[in-house]
């Protein structure tokens, strides 16, 4: 089955840097790979997502780039602001028929003032 | 947008008893739902996938007796938690696919949490 690496498990920067969040996916047949931010005690929310047929995305404050070959992917919010504090998780699916996703093991962002 | 509302949101319970949580999809049909369970400050770990009509396929490790999944129409899957133990105290989040969607993109409830005492 799919396995999904996330790194680093917690990221400290100041208010306005940029911070940076990296993925790595074992399955190559894997096609969709969203992100989501996580508050404590609340349910994950979709802020960004790429699909196999895109090398990179961007909204806003936030981007993610997609390498196929190296199976991994990247989470970059520029900018930082304290209320980007939270939990990310990165994901990665086969949207063949039903979409189950494989979920990192999280990001703890911290933007200090 | 797809709405998913779980209930109850926090639930505490006695050893021994059982308790059902409910995943409802307010605005869309889903033909698949997804429940997975969350220990504190850890990932979201995917126990099973519910499918309308049909068993449930759970994943390896996760006991289907004990963790009961119905997935009887195409906006309600219910994980039912039976004879609960302290070790089954988790945060519990459902999340659903939009019917023959195939898109990816998951919608997920509030979540619920089980404290067993």
């Amino acid at each position: 089955g799919e396995n999904v690496e996330q790194h680093p498990s917690t990221l400290s920067v100041q208010e306005g840097d940029s911070a940076v969040i990296k993925c790595t996916y074992s399955d190559s047949a894997s096609n969709y790979f969203p992100w989501y931010k996580q508050e404590l005690g609340k349910r994950p929310q979709l802020i960004i997502d790429i699909r196999s047929n895109v090398g990179e995305k961007k909204d806003q404050r936030i981007a993610v780039t997609l390498n196929k070959t190296a199976k991994h992917f990247s989470l970059h919010i520029t900018e930082t602001q304290p209320e980007d504090s939270a939990v990310y998780f990165c994901a990665a699916s086969w949207t063949g028929t039903a979409s189950k996703l494989t979920f990192g093991t999280g990001t703890r962002l911290q933007v200090t003032l | 947008g797809a709405v998913v509302s779980q209930h109850p949101s926090r639930v505490i319970c006695k050893s021994g008893t059982s308790v059902k949580i409910e995943c409802r999809s307010l605005d869309f049909q889903a033909t698949t739902m997804f429940w997975y369970r969350q220990f504190p400050k850890k990932s979201l770990m995917l126990m099973a996938t519910s499918n309308e009509g049909s068993k449930a396929t759970y994943e390896q490790g996760v006991e289907k007796d004990k963790f009961l999944i119905n997935h009887a129409s195409l906006t309600l899957s219910t994980l039912t938690v039976t004879s609960a133990h302290p070790e089954d105290s988790s945060f519990y989040i459902c999340s659903a696919d939009l019917a023959g969607g195939g898109t990816g993109e998951l919608f997920f409830g509030e979540g619920s949490r089980l404290t067993v005492l």
